[in-house]
């Protein structure tokens, strides 16, 4: 069965500073994957999808994220974070069995300090 | 860019109580989604529709209906609520069936006493 493992449940990095969140997925076949930003008291919304090509995709607010199949990881970053991106960050797995399925991961909360 | 608006925003009822959450998509998508969010948990669809009338199951179903009156329209039905139903409902909309950009709802946070 499909799994998205999200280790962090939180973290927390000073305006300016990098971020790293990871993501590790379990599925044997061919993985699409995206990350949705939860902003407080709002819906997901779409950062980035990868299906296939350059491991490195870029999202939006400059946001990219790395798909390695050797890891089984597709881990989102920043080179600088902004106390706006303070959000819940959900990791998403797309499947393909009798149909297609979302499996999502658990979120990481990012809290930006100011 | 595609709207999806839920009402209500916020449910308190009590068990055994009668709900039913509404969620209206524009931009004419054919598929729309109910999830609950639960910490821990991540998101779980309950039901999803690829038109109107056409209802399919989803990963947690048990205790919940789901009816799609128009292409607009999907809406979620508790009949017998639970406390174990407490939870933060979000709807969505895809224009197509592999699941591609899903767009969300504010949410409807329901609290079963």
């Amino acid at each position: 069965a499909q799994s998205v493992t999200q280790p962090d449940a939180r973290v927390t990095v000073s305006e300016g500073a990098s971020l790293q969140l990871r993501c590790k997925y379990s599925y044997s076949g061919t993985p699409y994957l995206f990350w949705y930003v939860q902003y407080p008291r709002q819906g997901l919304q779409l950062l980035l999808k990868y299906y296939s090509g350059d491991p490195v995709v870029q999202g939006v607010n400059g946001f990219e994220a790395e798909f390695s199949k050797s890891n089984s990881s597709f881990h989102l970053r920043k080179a600088s974070v902004h106390w706006s991106d303070s959000a819940v960050y959900f990791c998403v797995l797309r499947t393909v069995n009798m149909g297609y399925k979302l499996t999502f991961g658990t979120g990481t909360s990012l809290l930006v300090d100011p | 860019e595609a709207a999806v608006t839920q009402s209500p925003r916020n449910k308190v009822t009590v068990t055994g109580g009668n709900v039913t959450l509404s969620c209206r998509q524009t931009n004419s998508h054919n598929y729309m989604y109910w999830y609950r969010q639960d910490t821990g948990h991540g998101l779980r669809l309950i039901h999803y529709s690829y038109g109107a009338g056409n209802l399919q199951i989803g990963d947690v179903p048990d205790g919940y209906k789901a009816t799609r009156t128009t292409q607009e329209d999907f809406f979620l039905l508790l009949e017998l609520a639970s406390p174990s139903q407490t939870s933060l409902y979000f709807c969505a909309s895809s224009d197509m069936g592999g699941a591609e950009t899903l767009y969300f709802g504010s949410g409807t946070r329901l609290t079963v006493l």
